[in-house]
This record gives C-alpha cells, sequence and structure tokens, in this order.
C-alpha cells in the first residue's frame, strides 16, 4: 500500500530534549515536505526537499532541522524543542515538485507537547 | 505575502442539500489551486485540484476557478454526513506543483442528517 508513515504519533517531552520525528515514503518519491498545523494558523511548510541531499527552507523553519540522505526518509530534528513548537505536525511526499495532484500523500501526524 | 482566504464557519447544510465552499487568494501569479478534506485529527486528504479557468467535476465534487476575481470554490452535491469536516484551499504559483503550497485555515463543514 503507497503510504508516508510518520512515527511517532504522539509524543510529550521537555523543553531542550533534543528529538527526532521520522517520516518515511514508499512510493519512490522525490518530492518531501513536513508542515505544522496549528489552531487559527492553518498549516505551514517548515522543510522541503526536492531530492536526495537537497533540502530548503519553508515559511517557518527556525527550530528545527532536516536531513534527506535517503529517498524514502526525511527525518525533522528538534535540536532544543520549545514550547512554542508544540503542534501537529505532518509529512507529505510527491512525485516531484511538479507533480499535477500537488501534495497528494500526507502522513498521519504526530503530535508533538514540549513542556 | 501569500494569503488565501476561507470563512471559517461552521457552515451548517441539510443533508442532501448542496454545501458550497469558498476560497479567494492574494496572489495573482497562482498556478494551481487544490481542495483537501481534513476530519478532526487526522490528515489532509486530496480532493480536487484545478488549473484552469471554469469547472472541473470529479463524482459529487465540482471545483469552480475564477482567475480574474482571485476566486476558488468547491461544491459538493448530495451531501452526506460524512461529509462533515474542515475542507481546506491551497494554491501555488507553481503550475502542477506540491511546491510552495500555501493553506487557507479552512472551512469547518458541518453535514445535518
Amino acid at each position: 500500500e503507497a503510504q508516508v508513515t510518520q512515527n511517532p504519533r504522539y509524543l510529550i517531552t521537555v523543553t531542550g530534549k533534543k528529538l527526532t520525528v521520522t517520516c518515511s515514503q514508499n512510493m519512490n518519491h522525490e518530492y518531501m515536505s513536513w508542515y505544522r498545523q496549528d489552531p487559527g494558523l492553518g498549516l505551514r511548510q517548515i522543510y522541503y526537499s526536492m531530492n536526495v541531499e537537497v533540502t530548503d527552507k519553508g515559511d517557518v523553519p527556525e527550530g528545527y532541522k532536516v536531513s534527506r540522505k535517503e529517498k524514502r526518509n526525511f527525518p525533522l530534528i528538534l535540536e532544543s524543542p520549545s514550547p512554542n513548537q508544540t503542534s501537529l505536525y505532518f509529512c507529505a511526499s510527491s512525485l516531484s515538485r511538479g507533480d499535477r495532484r500537488g501534495l497528494a500523500f500526507f502522513g498521519q501526524g504526530t503530535r508533538l507537547t514540549v513542556v | 505575502q501569500k494569503e488565501v482566504e476561507q470563512n471559517s464557519g461552521p457552515l451548517s447544510v441539510p443533508e442532501g442539500a448542496i454545501a458550497s465552499l469558498n476560497c479567494t487568494y492574494s496572489d495573482r501569479g497562482s498556478q494551481s489551486f487544490f481542495w483537501y478534506r481534513q476530519y478532526s485529527g487526522k490528515s489532509p486528504e486530496l480532493i480536487m485540484f484545478i488549473y484552469s479557468n471554469g469547472d472541473k467535476e470529479d463524482g459529487r465534487f465540482t471545483a469552480q476557478l475564477n482567475k480574474a476575481s482571485q476566486y476558488v470554490s468547491l461544491l459538493i452535491r448530495d451531501s452526506q454526513p460524512s461529509d462533515s469536516a474542515t475542507y481546506l484551499c491551497a494554491v501555488t504559483s507553481v503550475r502542477g506543483g506540491a511546491d510552495g503550497l500555501t493553506f487557507g485555515k479552512g472551512t469547518h463543514l458541518i453535514i445535518q442528517p
């Protein structure tokens, strides 16, 4: 089954404790992206990657890092999480940057709480 | 700054009626337009995409685009309770693109049985 898999689904952590949210897709997609969703603010892009070893900042990259060492994986790293990073996070992928379907595949989401 | 505006709702529609969801965008260079459905606590699910002015139909869904008025809408015919969800409009200046999507905050739709 074609899918984007995120882990963990839920995470409660403390301020400053480094964490990684994993994202993996099994569709050989070139384009992957991370979004956060907050009430009243909607979905905002954090980082994206157009292919292996090619990443770039989205609209709200501060406090986050990403890497794309393999085509299938695109982890999101929070080096020193803060309470304002409490949010619902989505990883998404598409065949390419120019995929006519837009961002067609989203992961299940990761609900992160930083206390 | 690119903006995508949607009425947050809730929009309440009786079962079997037509639900009409609207979206306006600020960037005149926008090329690609998408509608997503999101159930509470779930991930967005792509419903429709449209690139050209006019209507595009897919089953009970019709997307309408008017670039001159910077307006895109989604009609849901024969509304069902299972259509109750938040509908997100997304826009990008990339032709046929997944990149650079700007999302609206969504319209909460309630279909009343």
